[in-house]
């Protein structure tokens, strides 16, 4: 499969911005996700971004694309402890694929 | 709003067993997905399946079956138990409308073989 990578843990204080990396090998990447999984559940789909976009703002999340370096970032701005959780970032690629990341364990402390 | 279910939320089987777990959703969609999650090595695709009775091999088929009789339904098979496929199985469904191809999830199945 394809490689997506992503660090395992992130540790921000509440009110804090916090920035989560991604990064990933296929170029023909057409669209790329960030999900959200919270303890116990399956993932929910937070945003996705097309692969000709530099970058889009949803309320607190901005994700950037750098498709040149084929890295992609999540911002989540004034963090909240609601928002402790894993976070994958995937790629859609052929037809019927996607590829994950492992996931980022993002720790919110009050 | 996308429903998938999971039969079990919770199970435990013994080496050798023959376990199904059932994946069903309620959107319509053509496309069904088997993973795995363990942590550090993030979701792996196991199967998938783009319409009845199709399907396909993912990264990780090995030790795995499964059947889609219904579109709704799509089951994954293990024939034999083993403690390596102690995991949290995921299942997800996807449609061929719209333009972000969203997969939807299910809340997972913990499998514990012992």
């Amino acid at each position: 499969g394809e490689d997506v990578e992503q660090s395992l843990f992130l540790s921000v204080r509440e009110g804090d911005s916090s920035v989560i990396n991604c990064t990933y090998t296929d170029s023909s990447s057409t669209y790329l996700y960030w999900y959200k999984q919270e303890p116990g559940a399956g993932l929910q789909l937070l945003t996705y971004i097309f692969s000709n976009m530099d970058m889009k703002q949803d309320q607190r999340l901005t994700v950037l694309l750098n498709k040149k370096d084929k890295h992609l970032s999540l911002r989540i701005a004034d963090t909240q402890t609601g928002d402790s959780a894993i976070y994958f970032c995937a790629e859609r690629t052929d037809f019927n694929k996607f590829y994950f990341g492992s996931g980022t364990k993002l720790n919110v402390k009050p | 709003d996308v429903k998938v279910t999971q039969s079990s939320r919770y199970l435990v089987k013994r080496t050798g067993e023959k376990v199904f777990l059932e994946c069903v959703q309620d959107m319509d969609h053509e496309n069904m997905f088997w993973y795995r999650q363990d942590p550090g090595l993030g979701l792996r695709l196991i199967y998938f399946s783009y319409d009845v009775k199709m399907k396909e091999k993912g990264d990780i088929p090995e030790g795995y079956s499964v059947s889609r009789e219904k579109k709704e339904r799509f089951s994954l098979i293990l024939e034999s138990a083993s403690t390596n496929q102690t995991s949290m199985y995921l299942c997800a469904s996807r449609g061929e409308r719209g333009q972000s191809y969203e997969q939807y999830f299910g809340p997972g199945t913990r499998l514990t073989v012992t």
